[in-house]
């Protein structure tokens, strides 16, 4: 594998599920992301993690609760999600104190 | 309050011309710009980049210009050719702390080439 994946690439899930989607990447970077992109909107940013340690929360609600257990690898843990939660799910890595981010494909989630 | 705009959500040139796209932000503390390139089911891919301490960069047929007064950054592609028919992302960035940035983007501009 290389770059930035993803898993799973699609998810539908009803409101009172626990899911948990899941980012690994094959970059050697030190600091990973989430995004959001709604339909319509633009990309927005979500959680940062540099070094493993959060260091931004972009005022998201808790039902999105991430966690990144080494440099490698960052999760997003789902629980109790609203229909307007329905969007795709950007993971991307950087390497401190670069600029450029590089991102996998996103997760398509749909919540019924 | 988008800090990062695309004004242009479309853009239709023929094969061989210049492609123009434009952004312009709003946040004077931004301190580097990206673009980003995105086909259909794949994530954004990143094209090219400038320091706020620069005006211009250049990668083969790619060019970004930087214009801090008025805010303003715009991506050149010459000649345009049918793969480059994609979203194109503008980004800005500013660090976040001691330790990361904080890429905020534009909206997109859906660029199509014709043969």
């Amino acid at each position: 594998e290389t770059g930035v994946t993803q898993t799973p690439r699609h998810l539908v899930m009803g409101m009172t599920n626990k899911k948990s989607l899941k980012c690994e990447q094959h970059l050697g970077h030190n600091a990973m992301y989430w995004y959001k992109q709604s339909a319509k909107k633009p990309l927005e940013l979500m959680f940062v993690y540099s070094l493993e340690e959060r260091v931004e929360n972009n005022s998201v609600p808790s039902r999105f609760s991430p966690e990144c257990p080494n440099s490698s690898h960052l999760f997003l843990h789902l629980h109790t999600l609203q229909p307007e939660d329905s969007a795709l799910y950007l993971c991307a890595s950087s390497q401190e104190p670069g600029y450029e981010q590089y991102f996998g494909p996103g997760t398509r989630l749909t919540v019924t | 309050d988008q800090q990062v705009k695309q004004n242009s959500p479309s853009l239709s040139v023929q094969e061989g011309r210049i492609s123009i796209l434009n952004c312009d932000y709003t946040n004077s503390m931004f301190d580097y710009f990206l673009w980003y390139k995105k086909y259909p089911a794949e994530g954004p891919t990143f094209l090219i980049s400038i320091s706020s301490i620069k005006d211009k960069n250049e990668d083969g047929r790619f060019t970004v210009f930087l214009n801090k007064s008025a805010k303003h950054l715009s991506l050149h592609i010459v000649p345009s050719q049918p793969g480059d028919s994609a979203v194109y992302f503008c980004a800005a960035s500013m660090r976040i702390k001691a330790a990361g940035n904080k890429l905020t983007f534009g909206g997109g501009t859906r660029v199509l080439v014709k043969p």
